[in-house]
């Protein structure tokens, strides 16, 4: 079946712009992850959405960062005044039913360069 | 809080050479963990994962990985690798308080003729 998908694949952006990221997670994984790899590091937990529950935003790095999901399906991510420093790849990953030892399925991932 | 440490940010390896990649993390409380591999232009896949029971863990691609609660290490190994295996390997750890996973700043395993 079809995997985790993202859009768009690339987007560059000017400072002080906002910017919106899409994730279209498995059909029926309740669970949804976005996190942030910047160049040559590992990746960093930005928020987490499971079912109906309030969203784990303890991840997002400030108030410019949000997201979104719509019932359990897809979900956007939006950067508001873009900062060079945000530049990175972007993942999304999700997870049958949120459970810590289940797999977590990943995105191709965005990658955001902020001039 | 969680951390994984993964020392070697790259490995030089030559063909058919055995290979191991260490992790070590430190949490308080009883973890899972998991070692994700990164093909060049795509995305993350999982290569094995320890929840419990048998401390040897068999994943795809011929990787096995080794569970050492004592010192807080799941060091990744193969016995002979291919340049197929050149990627980028992620250790990472979550537990039962935090679904997010928690990773690892990866190791870059360059495989060569």
């Amino acid at each position: 079946g079809a995997g985790v998908s993202q859009s768009p694949s690339n987007k560059v952006t000017e400072k002080g712009k906002d910017v919106e990221l899409r994730c279209d997670p498995i059909s029926g994984h309740t669970a949804l992850y976005w996190y942030r790899q910047r160049l040559g590091q590992g990746l960093e937990f930005l928020i987490y959405f499971q079912g109906n529950s309030a969203p784990d935003k303890s991840g997002l790095p400030s108030d410019r960062f949000s997201a979104e999901r719509t019932g359990e399906s897809v979900s956007t991510l939006t950067i508001q005044r873009t900062q060079q420093e945000d530049s990175a790849v972007y993942l999304c990953a999700s997870s049958l039913d949120g459970s810590s030892y289940n797999e977590q399925f990943f995105g191709p991932g965005t990658r955001l360069t902020v001039l | 809080a969680q951390s994984v440490t993964q020392l070697d940010s790259q490995v030089p390896v030559f063909e058919e050479a055995p290979v191991e990649l260490r992790c070590n993390y430190s949490s308080s409380v009883s973890v899972y963990l998991f070692w994700y591999v990164q093909y060049p232009n795509q995305g993350l896949q999982l290569l094995l994962k320890y929840l419990s029971g048998s401390t040897l863990v068999k994943g795809i691609n011929g990787f096995e990985a080794e569970f050492n609660k004592s010192q807080t290490s799941f060091h990744l190994r193969k016995p002979s690798v291919h340049i197929s295996d050149t990627a980028e390997y992620f250790c990472a750890v979550s537990d039962t308080g935090r679904r997010a996973l928690t990773f690892g700043s990866g190791t870059r395993l360059q495989v060569q003729p």
